[in-house]
């Protein structure tokens, strides 16, 4: 059972283009939103994260915007740059000690 | 810092051959976990551990053991290995006690499975 829907599946975005990646949740008890980015033959890093009480964060180009109605969040990259080019894994993770649920992975790809 | 530091980073096996792949961390993290990353499937969790003498199964445990007997080391026993365990391997760690402290991940083990 997934509890966290992450799409699209890949992605091809131009330079300076916006790249939004969509996730979607069931447990309404989570209440930790993170986003890690994944470049090949690296391990996931944490790239930004969110709290259901806040609607949006902004760290430089990337963005989480949290609908917690709806139960969806959403990564937005403004100006998308070659260098973004990864795989992206939205997340989510209760209070205490249970482990993180992520998403499938989104593989995004900035052409020039 | 080294971080999560994950040997070997390459590894052949025969089927029914085992291993073990290493993972350390030097934050002084009490939580530590495996995920397996196979394409289009993400990341799915193996085992993890909140602590010293402390393991719990996730997602994808068969075929994997795991034992927690200091909080540096955690590594991943394949006991008889099989072409269904080929995959990328990660290590991660982070501390226990917030749920909001990132989670670190070791840099991978590719291993197939002949």
């Amino acid at each position: 059972q997934q509890q966290v829907k992450q799409s699209p599946q890949s992605l091809i975005v131009q330079k300076g283009g916006i790249s939004i990646i969509n996730c979607a949740y069931e447990n309404t008890a989570f209440d930790y939103f993170p986003w890690y980015q994944q470049f090949p033959g690296k391990g996931p890093a944490l790239l930004i994260a969110i709290r259901p009480d806040v609607s949006e964060k902004k760290e430089g180009r990337f963005t989480i915007s949290f609908n917690k109605s709806a139960k969806q969040f959403s990564l937005h990259i403004m100006d998308s740059q070659p260098g973004d080019s990864a795989t992206y894994f939205c997340a989510a993770i209760l209070s205490g000690n249970t482990p993180l649920v992520f998403g499938k992975g989104t593989r995004l790809s900035v052409i020039a | 810092n080294a971080g999560v530091t994950q040997t070997p980073k390459f590894q052949v096996l025969k089927t029914g051959q085992s291993m073990t792949l290493q993972c350390a961390q030097d934050m002084n993290h009490e939580y530590m976990s495996w995920y397996r990353q196979d394409p289009g499937m993400g990341l799915r969790l193996i085992h993890y551990s909140v602590g010293a003498g402390i393991t719990d199964q996730g997602e994808v445990p068969n075929g994997y053991n795991v034992s927690r007997s200091t909080t540096e080391d955690f590594p991943l026993r394949l006991l008889s290995a099989a072409p269904s365990q080929t995959s990328v391997y990660f290590c991660a760690s982070t501390y226990a006690s917030r749920n909001n402290s990132p989670l670190h991940f070791g840099n991978g083990t590719r291993l197939t499975v002949t």
